[in-house]
């Protein structure tokens, strides 16, 4: 069974620039999830999607911060414009719906904002 | 609101050595717990879960975990850890029922010295 997949892994970008990042869960979840994890500390979620519908955005800085999931499947987050603590490892994480709660992550992307 | 709190943040043993990692929680209601780890260069994995009924939970690699209700604790041990085992571990928690996104806890830095 494929994982979730990220890209890109690595990204490098000024402040006030502009980024965004992509996800792909594993076929069949339902549930998405955007985690932002500093350094240092444990990750925290940003938003999750149920299909294509938020669940969650209460963390999610809508200022500068913003996703979707069209079509149930994909899904991107965009930062914009960037400061320098949103220097992070962005994680996205999928499951399915029902009584199985765990939570299956991708690699990450970790973003610099210099 | 939930919280999760690991009391290590940075653990040396040497091979052989027993381990416990500690974590607390606070939530109001029902709480299904679960403990991730993160090997370097590696994504988020999933270790160990508790949903219901025995409260003493058993992972992979010879990790085990016990929930006690009274105390809002799920300590994680090893009798004998490798150097394998070297890596980052989080405890999470998410409600049952409910909102299934985790929270983390800050995470517990393992180091094991050959």
């Amino acid at each position: 069974e494929a994982g979730v997949a990220q890209s890109p892994r690595y990204k490098i970008i000024e402040k006030r620039q502009s980024v965004a990042f992509w996800c792909n869960p594993i076929s069949g979840h339902a549930t998405l999830y955007w985690y932002q994890q500093i350094l240092g500390q444990g990750p925290k979620l940003l938003i999750q999607f149920q299909n294509n519908g938020v669940v969650d955005d209460s963390q999610l800085p809508k200022d500068r911060f913003s996703a979707e999931r069209l079509k149930g499947v994909d899904s991107t987050l965009k930062i914009q414009p960037a400061k320098l603590e949103d220097s992070a490892v962005y994680l996205c994480a999928s499951s399915v719906t029902g009584d199985d709660y765990e939570q299956y992550f991708g690699p990450g992307t970790r973003l610099t904002v210099t | 609101a939930q919280s999760v709190s690991q009391h290590n943040h940075h653990v040396i043993l040497s091979e052989a050595a027993s381990l416990e990692l500690g974590c607390n929680y606070s939530y109001g209601g029902t709480v299904n717990l679960f403990w991730y780890v993160q090997y370097p260069g590696q994504h988020l994995q999933l270790l160990l879960k508790y949903f219901s009924g025995d409260p003493l939970v058993k992972g992979i690699k010879g990790f085990e975990a016990e929930f006690i209700k009274s105390k809002f604790s799920f300590n994680l041990r090893k009798p004998s850890v490798q150097w394998s085992d070297t890596a980052e571990y989080f405890c999470a928690v998410n409600g049952y029922g409910g909102r299934r996104a985790l929270t983390f806890g800050s995470g517990t830095r393992l180091q094991v010295q050959p």
